[in-house]
């Protein structure tokens, strides 16, 4: 099984800045078969990006994802108000099982 | 509009059984993989079960292997989630979510629904 641990735990910053959310995988993680979520409280999580770089429809070209083999990386060039909430990164290459990350919760400085 | 509504949670006691559904609309549902995703309370997500779009090839989580059984029925467009011999530890919000894309059972999940609250406790 895929272990994957994302850094750092909680990230505080303030609109505008740029967020950069880790994702690495215990083994390589196959043709990139990498997601990343958004959650926010009292709501089903959200597609951002899959195959560790493509946007998923209708996300805003601020998230961007990148990485190969262990390491991913998850960036939000300028983060507008909505983005503070908690992301999760998904591996999906070597399943079954399917795993995810801790998360990381993005807040508000 | 992709939507996927889950119901039957509730509160059992533990050793007990109870039966989640995910009524599924606005995409032609056998051509889609689907699996079940459960979160804690205050905790993250953990991948429980999949199925492929036929309902031929069933996988699960270790933590669920030999209780759970996933199904569907492609002709009513619904997903199903038979749990048994439930524990204090599978207390959580059940997700059914759909694959991105035709293929494998295994992948991203672009569409989720609300979620069905499941308490085990005596």
């Amino acid at each position: 099984e895929i272990v994957l641990t994302q850094s750092p735990g909680t990230l505080s910053l303030s609109p505008g800045e740029r967020a950069t959310l880790s994702c690495r995988a215990s083994q390589s993680v196959s043709s990139s078969y990498l997601a990343w979520y958004q959650q926010k409280p009292g709501q089903a999580p959200r597609l951002l990006i899959y195959g560790a770089s493509t946007r998923a429809t209708g996300i805003p070209d601020r998230f961007s994802g990148s990485g190969s083999g262990t390491d991913f990386t998850l960036t939000i060039s300028r983060l507008e108000p909505e983005d503070f909430a908690v992301y999760y990164c998904q591996q999906y290459g070597s399943s079954p099982p399917i795993t995810f990350g801790q998360g990381t919760r993005l807040e508000s400085k | 509009e992709v939507q996927l509504v889950e119901s039957g949670g509730g509160l059992v006691q533990p050793g007990g059984s109870l039966r989640l559904s995910c009524a599924a609309s606005g995409f032609t549902f056998t051509n889609y993989a689907m699996s079940w995703v459960r979160q804690a309370p205050g905790k993250g997500l953990e991948w429980v079960s999949a199925i492929s779009g036929g309902g031929d090839s069933t996988y699960y989580a270790d933590s669920v292997k030999g209780r759970f059984t996933i199904s569907r029925d492609n002709s009513k467009n619904t997903l199903y989630l038979q749990m048994s011999s439930l524990r204090a530890e599978d207390t959580a919000l059940y997700y059914c979510a759909k694959r991105t894309a035709v293929g494998t059972p295994f992948g991203s999940f672009d569409c989720w629904g609300q979620g069905t609250l499941v308490t085990v406790s005596s």
